[in-house]
């Protein structure tokens, strides 16, 4: 069965600063992979995701993750963060030949002025 | 395009009441989904269904029931709501068979069960 894993429940950085959100999964084959955000109250919104390819993939809002497959890890990074970008950030997994995603329990990232 | 809409947006129940949460989408989507979302848990799969006509069990199916009542509409029924399914229950969509595609959610529906 896959599973993913969100070491950091929390994070508070500096606007401006750069972030790196970690995300590791464990799947037996090569994954698709998926990076959702969730404001506050609000649904949730796809990033980016990887299929297959270039291992750095770009999404919306500067943001880009790199999936490592010798690290089981597909980590979100961005370089200049906005107070804009406080929000809970989800890593997903799902396996080719399926229909479900499993979500790993999310970061909140908090921005400090 | 409305793309998914849940109803309702919150809702409070007593213990063994039962309720129906709704969720159409008007994307033309296949396979459409419930989760429920609780703190540190990130969202866990309830059930889904991967085309018009079927349904098939997530992670957390026990305490609810979901018909797949057309193309467009997926709902979710809980028949005696139990404290331990206060939560945020979300509906999503996707377009093609298969994990290749873009799950899209809805803005989700809070409940609490009292």
């Amino acid at each position: 069965a896959q599973s993913v894993t969100q070491p950091d429940i929390h994070i508070t950085v500096s606007e401006g600063a750069s972030l790196e959100l970690r995300c590791n999964y464990s799947y037996g084959a090569t994954p698709y992979l998926f990076w959702y955000v969730q404001s506050p109250g609000q649904g949730l919104q796809l990033l980016l995701k990887y299929f297959s390819g270039d291992t750095l993939v770009q999404g919306i809002k500067g943001f880009e993750a790199e999936f490592k497959r010798s690290q089981s890890s597909f980590n979100l990074r961005k370089p200049s963060v906005h107070w804009s970008d406080a929000a809970e950030y989800f890593c997903a997994v799902g396996a080719r030949a399926g229909n479900m995603l499993t979500f790993g329990g999310g970061t909140r990232l908090m921005v400090k002025p | 395009n409305a793309g998914v809409t849940q109803t309702p947006k919150f809702q409070v129940l007593k213990t063994g009441q039962s309720m129906t949460l709704q969720c159409a989408q008007d994307m033309n989507h296949n396979s459409m989904y419930w989760y429920r979302q609780d703190p540190g848990m990130g969202l866990r799969l309830i059930y889904y269904s991967a085309s018009e006509g079927t349904t098939d069990k997530g992670e957390v199916p026990n305490g609810y029931n979901v018909s797949r009542l057309n193309k467009r509409e997926f709902s979710l029924r809980l028949e005696s709501a139990a404290p331990s399914q206060t939560s945020v229950y979300f509906c999503a969509s996707k377009g093609v068979a298969g994990a290749a595609d873009t799950q899209y959610f809805g803005p989700g529906t809070r409940l609490t069960v009292l």
